[in-house]
Parts: C-alpha cells; structure tokens; sequence
C-alpha cells in the first residue's frame, strides 16, 4: 500500500497571503488529522477530518481552516499568513477515528516558509 | 489542559549502550500512549500502549506503560547509530481524539 503523501513538499510564501496543503491518506484510511511542528512549540493538534467532517479541533487561530474530501482526501488552508506560520505541516491518516485507540500513519510533511 | 513531558531532553551515547528515554503525561481521559521515532522526516510509529504494565517489544525496542504513576519508558538495548533520532511520545484522549506531543528526546548514538 502507498504511504500518507503530501503535496507540495516545500512551499515559499509571503506575509498575508494563503497556503493550501494537500492530503492523500493511505488507501481505506478514513480519518486525516493535521499537525504543526515547529522547533519551539514542538508537534501541535491542528485537526481532525473524518467522513468529510471535523471531529476534533486543536487551540490554532480561525486563519487555520480544513477541508476533507469523499475520497478521504483533506485540505489545510492557512489565510493571512504570517512569519510564525513557518512550520513543518504533517497530516497522519488512520483507518478509523484517532481517539479510537487506532494507530495513525505520518506523511513526509509540508515545509512552509512565511518570508 | 493536557500535557505531556519528556526526558531527557538530548542524550548521547555509544553503539552498544542501553537507553531509557521517560515520558510521563497528563491527559483527561487518557486512552493511550505512543511513542515515534522522528528522523529528518516525518515521525514512524513505534508502539501503542494501553494497558499498564503490559511490555511491548519490538526488536531492540520495549515499552511499558504505568497508568497509575502516568509514565511510560522507552527503552532501546545495543543502541546502533542508525537509533540516532527524535523519539516523540504522545498522549491521545478519547474525548478530543487528539494527541498532545511531548517536546522529544533527541539521541545521539557514537560510533
């Protein structure tokens, strides 16, 4: 089976402007939960995406939105971004929700710089 | 607010020493632990614990978890420098569903 991708894999942006990253989980996963990880706040909850729907939501500004697809595929859309935006995005896929003791599968990750 | 703390921080160490890294958590309604070994790209999943005091192993690897103290240890025997990584370890509610990280023990393995 493919892996969790993400598209792109490194993205250049300026401030105030939007980003949109792209999602594929595994083949029959479900749920996508999205992830920030940046060296000074370490790995943080974004959200959660499953059966097209947000289950969970992590402490991120409304700038921060998502989105997620019939096919399980899922969005990330940032607005009006801004330099502490710059950050590692890592979407993880499981075939059921993640609160329900399943294991998810990471993805290489976004790297986006706000410059 | 759920909160989990790893130590140590950065550990190094020579190929063929035995590691413990430690992690210990505050999670309402905790569900389970996971620790991730995170090299120069996304995390890899290692264990899943749930029930204390039950050892998962894999390889060189081991993990237990004691839900009364709210710790788990990761434990890594004849370390190789191919161990040498991040290792994350996360703790996942029931309610959220989501899982609050741990800042990560970053270990050094010397040939």
């Amino acid at each position: 089976k493919a892996g969790v991708t993400q598209t792109p894999r490194y993205l250049i942006k300026t401030r105030g402007q939007q980003v949109t990253l792209s999602c594929s989980p595994i083949s029959g996963h479900r749920s996508v939960s999205w992830y920030q990880q940046t060296p000074g706040q370490g790995l943080q909850f974004l959200f959660e995406y499953f059966s097209e729907t947000q289950r969970n939501k992590g402490n991120f500004p409304g700038r921060f939105s998502g989105r997620q697809f019939s096919n399980s595929r899922s969005e990330m859309n940032v607005s009006t971004l801004e330099l502490g935006d710059s950050a590692l995005y890592l979407c993880a896929s499981s075939l059921g929700l993640a609160g329900d003791m399943e294991t998810q599968y990471f993805g290489p990750g976004t790297r986006l710089l706000v410059l | 607010e759920d909160k989990v703390v790893q130590s140590p921080l950065s550990l190094v160490v020579h190929e063929g020493d035995t590691v413990t890294l430690n992690c210990s958590y505050e999670v309402t309604n905790f569900r389970s632990l996971l620790w991730y070994k995170q090299e120069k790209k996304a995390p890899t999943f290692l264990f899943m614990l749930t029930s204390s005091g039950i050892e998962k192993k894999s390889g060189r690897l081991s993990s237990i978890l004691d839900k009364k103290e709210l710790f788990s240890i990761l434990n890594i025997t004849a370390t190789q420098t191919g161990d040498s990584a991040i290792y994350l370890c996360a703790g996942r509610n029931t309610n959220a569903g989501k899982s609050t990280f741990g800042d990560g023990t970053t270990l050094t393995v010397k040939p």
